[in-house]
Parts: structure tokens; sequence; C-alpha cells
């Protein structure tokens, strides 16, 4: 099993541009999840997927959008970049959503907007 | 609302000491309780999880928590610290519906040859 996967690994946008990071897992995983993570505040959660066909809103929602593909498959979208996205971007599984399930990660997007 | 905190940005220690690094946490209801390390440019993964029961956690890499309700801690140890122990560790707690996680600042783990 690759697990969690994530595309692309880097990228550098100007301000303004648009772009799709894509999360894909193979663990027959309910929930899905979007984490933004910058240096002294950990990882704060964007949004999730708590079963295919729904999406829900985290911690920090504001410029971004998501699509639940299909079970396997959850995207994140920025429609105009600007420079407080800069960050490192990671996706998460995990089986049900229960409270007594861990996270599975990918390897992270690290995106640049300048 | 669910929140942890990790005192310590950095901690130093010496090959072959036990390490500690620190978490508390705050929740309505029940804590359910992770530990997450993270390498240099890789993701997160999973060390451990307290749900209920023993007190005493035992994970991966032979790291252990105690979760301690009165002082609302979940501390992560290990008896004998690796050099490749080194890594961002995070403590974090599932929120009361199960769907959100809430995670730490981090704590920088650096130890020393």
């Amino acid at each position: 099993n690759a697990g969690v996967t994530q595309t692309p690994k880097f990228q550098v946008l100007k301000t303004g541009q648009s772009m799709t990071l894509q999360c894909a897992q193979d663990m027959n995983h309910n929930s899905m999840y979007w984490y933004r993570q910058d240096p002294g505040m950990g990882l704060r959660l964007i949004y999730y997927s708590a079963s295919e066909g729904t999406t829900d809103k985290g911690e920090v929602p504001n410029g971004y959008n998501v699509s639940r593909l299909n079970k396997r498959e959850f995207s994140l979208r920025l429609e105009s970049a600007a420079p407080s996205q800069t960050s490192v971007y990671f996706c998460a599984s995990s089986e049900k959503g229960a409270k007594v399930d861990e996270q599975f990660f990918g390897p992270g997007t690290r995106l640049t907007v300048l | 609302a669910q929140s942890v905190a990790q005192p310590e940005d950095q901690v130093n220690v010496a090959e072959g000491n036990p390490l500690t690094v620190k978490c508390t946490y705050s929740v309505s209801g029940n804590p359910y309780l992770f530990w997450y390390v993270q390498y240099p440019n890789r993701g997160l993964q999973f060390l451990l999880k307290y749900i209920t029961g023993d007190n005493l956690v035992k994970g991966s890499y032979g790291f252990e928590a105690e979760f301690n309700k009165s002082q609302t801690s979940f501390h992560l140890k290990k008896p004998s610290a690796l050099v490749s122990d080194s890594a961002l560790y995070f403590c974090a707690v599932r929120d009361n519906t199960g769907n959100q996680f809430y995670f730490g600042t981090g704590t920088s783990l650096t130890v020393i040859p």
C-alpha cells in the first residue's frame, strides 16, 4: 500500500494564481483531512471530509475550497493564492473518523506564494 | 473547546538519558489523546494514543506516555534516548464529535551523541 499520497511535492505560485493540491489514499478510509503547517503554530485543520460526499470547514477554511471526488481522493483548491497561504500542506486520512482512530499523513506539499 | 499545549519549543537530551516531552490538554468530556512524530521533510507518523484504561500507554519505537487526569497532562517519555529520536513531536486531542484533531505547536527534540 502506498498509504496517503500528495501531489505536487513543491509548488511556487504568484499572487492571484490558482492551483489544486491532490490527495489520494488506498486504505479504504472514510475520513480525509487537509492541514496547513506553519512555524510555531503546529498543524491547523483547513477542511475535512467525514465520509464520501460530505465536507466541512475546519479551523482555517478561508481562501480554500475542497472536493471529495470519491472515497479515495480529496483535493484542496486555492482560487486566488495569497502570500499568507505560503505553508506546508498535509493531507491525512483515518478509518472511521471515530475518536479512537489515528490519522495517517501524506508527505506534504510545500507551497510558496510570491 | 478542545486544545493542547506543549510548553517547550525545544528539548535537548544526551543519548542514553531518559527523555520527556510535555503536553497538557483542555477538553470537555473524556479526552482522546495522541502523540505524533515528524522527521524532516516528512509527514506526521502516529506514535501512540490514550483512549481509556491504563494510564501508561506504550507505543512505537519504545515510546510511552503517561495520562494524568488530575494534572490534565499526557507527557511523552522514553527511558533511553537515541540520536535517531531527534525529530519534531506533536501532541493532539480529538474533539467529542470525532471529526477534528487539535494539535499542539510541536516540540523539537534533539538527542546529543
